[in-house]
């Protein structure tokens, strides 16, 4: 069965310091990965994704992730946080192949930024 | 662009009532799912649908019924709402060939007392 796990409850970080979230993933084959962004009271919104092909991959607002096969880990990273990227974050995992198809989602990590 | 519209958006019901949650999408996406987010569990998948007029459980489906009569709309039912069903609901749907990204609604906020 595919699982995620996020293990950061909640991280707090100045603004205009670096980020990283951590997540790590259970899954017998190479998963689809996702990470998504959801602000306070609004939908989920894709950041970034990957599928296959350059570990390093880049998605919207500055944020970049890299996929680590032999740590099962896909950890999203931001150089410089603004306050508007406090957010709650969360991590997904599909299977590459299925006709049965569902995403999981880690427990999601609350981003605080402050002044 | 619509995207993936949930309606209502907010709902109080009392413990027993019955009420629907509709979902309706404008991309032609073939599956669609019914989450539920708790705090400090995520999303958890309650029920899911790879076309018209076929649906399955997910990981919570108890307490929930679905329906998907139309490709564009996937309904979620509450029949006998419990204080355990206060959450928020979140609707979703991709298509069936590429990358699996899925692209969600605003969500829905139901309390029940």
């Amino acid at each position: 069965a595919q699982s995620v796990t996020q293990p950061d409850i909640h991280i707090t970080v100045s603004e205009g310091a670096s980020l990283e979230l951590r997540c790590n993933y259970s899954y017998g084959a190479t998963p689809y990965l996702f990470w998504y962004v959801q602000s306070p009271g609004q939908g989920l919104q894709l950041l970034l994704k990957y599928f296959s092909g350059d570990t390093l991959v880049q998605g919207i607002k500055g944020f970049e992730a890299e996929f680590k096969r032999s740590q099962s880990s896909f950890n999203l990273r931001k150089p410089s946080v603004h306050w508007s990227d406090a957010a709650e974050y969360f991590c997904a995992v599909g299977p590459a192949r299925s006709n049965d198809y569902k995403l999981s989602f880690g427990a999601g990590t609350t981003v605080t930024v402050r002044a | 662009n619509a995207g993936v519209t949930q309606t209502p958006k907010f709902r109080v019901l009392k413990t027993g009532q019955s009420m629907t949650l509709l979902c309706a999408q404008d991309m032609n996406h073939e599956y669609m799912y019914w989450y539920r987010q708790d705090p400090g569990m995520g999303l958890r998948l309650i029920h899911y649908s790879v076309g018209e007029g076929t649906t399955a459980k997910g990981e919570v489906p108890d307490g929930y019924n679905v329906s998907r009569l139309k490709k564009q709309n996937f309904l979620l039912g509450l029949e006998s709402a419990a204080p355990s069903q206060t959450s928020v609901y979140f609707c979703a749907s991709r298509n069936r060939e590429g990358t699996g990204e899925l692209f969600f609604g605003e969500g829905s906020r139901l309390t029940v007392l």
